[in-house]
């Protein structure tokens, strides 16, 4: 079974351009998590989706930050302007959805440097 | 609000001696507990979870964890560790009826000869 894929593995870029980042999920799994992972803190949920609905998006910096499920498939992420504050590892996970408390499937993630 | 303490940053073990990471969590309901390992430039493996039932767990690569309701914890447990076990190990907490899981801070494990 292949695993939750995302690219680009890394990206340098300066302030205040944009940045986007990809994540296929595992086949048929209908919920899509995007995680920020800082350097020497846990990951914490930006956005989830259920199909291509989001969830929860409630710690999302919408200002900066969006993302999509077009067809709750794969899923992109973006920022647009980037701050410093946002380097950081971007895991993306899957899950099949169901509520019950299964597992959740990480990619390897994307690791931003905003310089 | 739930949450996930991990009071050791970082610990260091020989190789051969047993392990054990605390992990403390708050949630007013029955907690999903789950035990989470990352190696370098890696994404995040899963190495046991607690829903219900038996609260002593057993995971993958030896590792076992025990879920005690009156102290809030579900620490991870390992008899004997090897060189490989060096890695970065998150406790995570999620609800009932959603997967959006809440990690805590790490603890990151070195092994020494």
């Amino acid at each position: 079974e292949a695993g939750v894929a995302q690219s680009p593995r890394y990206k340098i870029i300066e302030k205040r351009q944009s940045v986007a980042f990809w994540c296929n999920p595992i086949s048929g799994h209908a919920t899509l998590y995007w995680y920020q992972q800082i350097l020497g803190q846990g990951p914490k949920l930006l956005i989830q989706f259920q199909n291509n609905g989001v969830v929860d998006d409630s710690q999302l910096p919408k200002d900066r930050f969006s993302a999509e499920r077009l067809k709750g498939v794969d899923s992109t992420l973006k920022i647009q302007p980037a701050k410093l504050e946002d380097s950081a590892v971007y895991l993306c996970a899957s899950t099949h959805g169901t509520g019950g408390g299964t597992e959740a499937f990480f990619g390897q993630g994307t690791r931003l440097t905003v310089v | 609000a739930q949450s996930v303490t991990q009071p050791d940053i970082h610990i260091t073990v020989s190789e051969g001696a047993s392990l054990e990471l605390r992990c403390n969590y708050s949630y007013g309901a029955t907690p999903y507990l789950f035990w989470y390992v990352q190696s370098p430039g890696q994404g995040l493996q899963l190495l046991l979870k607690y829903f219900s039932g038996d609260t002593l767990v057993q995971g993958i690569k030896g590792f076992e964890a025990e879920f005690k309701r009156s102290q809030s914890s579900f620490n991870l447990r390992k008899p004997s560790v090897h060189w490989s076990d060096a890695a970065e190990y998150f406790c995570a907490v999620a609800r009932f009826g959603n997967e959006k899981l809440t990690f805590g801070t790490g603890t990151r494990l070195t092994i020494i000869p």
